[in-house]
């Protein structure tokens, strides 16, 4: 596609709930990346994959957050038993290649009740 | 250890005035990039600079990578300039993209 897009664009889910988030990068990009921001902060990294494989998942809060890419395309976040502190913007992003410049989808934004 | 940091962390400028935003950043950063967040959320990519000097309209980026340093200049500013300016790095062997903390611009009519 034209742009990294992002679905659900809002999701609002009961505490204790599974949610998952899909991520549909620029076509023929390498890395994907997913982030998390609070309001008035800077996105914080959680994983990164290249191709299909997940290289990085040292900013995954806890072993409630997975995520996976088994195509090396369109990549899921999914947060397992969601607590109110998980509510946020997720962010996903993807680059042509390694380290290259990364762009950003619109975002997931998450509300925990 | 790794590290991206910004300053100022808030700049207000009346329309019309030029500013420059400054982005430290230590060894193991690399491929430096800008990002403006705007009011609604959106996050625009600006410049991917790992080095050298690269101009857009009103603005433009150096990146002096011995020095570890890059700089956002923004001319003739206007009031759709306001938002959160990042910049981010690429973290050594990791390969992840680090964020200072933003710069918070607001531009006054």
């Amino acid at each position: 596609g034209a742009g990294v897009s992002q679905s659900p664009r809002y999701k609002v889910t009961k505490r204790g709930q599974d949610v998952a988030l899909r991520c549909d990068p620029i076509s023929g990009h390498v890395s994907l990346y997913w982030y998390r921001q609070a309001l008035g902060q800077g996105p914080e990294f959680l994983t990164y994959f290249n191709y299909e494989a997940q290289q990085d998942k040292s900013g995954l809060p806890n072993d409630r957050f997975s995520a996976e890419r088994p195509e090396g395309s369109i990549s899921t976040l999914t947060i397992q038993r969601t607590e109110q502190r998980d509510s946020a913007m997720y962010r996903c992003a993807s680059s042509l290649a390694i380290t290259g410049e990364l762009f950003f989808g619109e975002g997931s934004r998450l509300t925990v009740l | 250890g790794i590290q991206v940091e910004q300053s100022p962390p808030d700049l207000i400028l009346q329309e019309g005035a030029n500013s420059t935003l400054r982005c430290n950043f230590s060894d193991s950063v690399n491929n430096l990039q800008w990002f403006h967040q705007n009011p609604w959320g959106q996050l625009i990519n600006l410049f991917y600079i790992p080095s050298g000097t690269k101009q857009n309209g009103r603005l433009s980026a150096t990146t002096v990578a011995t020095e570890r340093y890059s700089l956002l200049y923004i001319s003739s500013s206007q009031t759709t300039d306001s938002g959160v300016y990042f910049c981010a790095g690429y973290g050594g062997s990791q390969g992840n993209l680090i964020f200072g903390k933003g710069t918070k611009l607001s531009v006054k009519p």
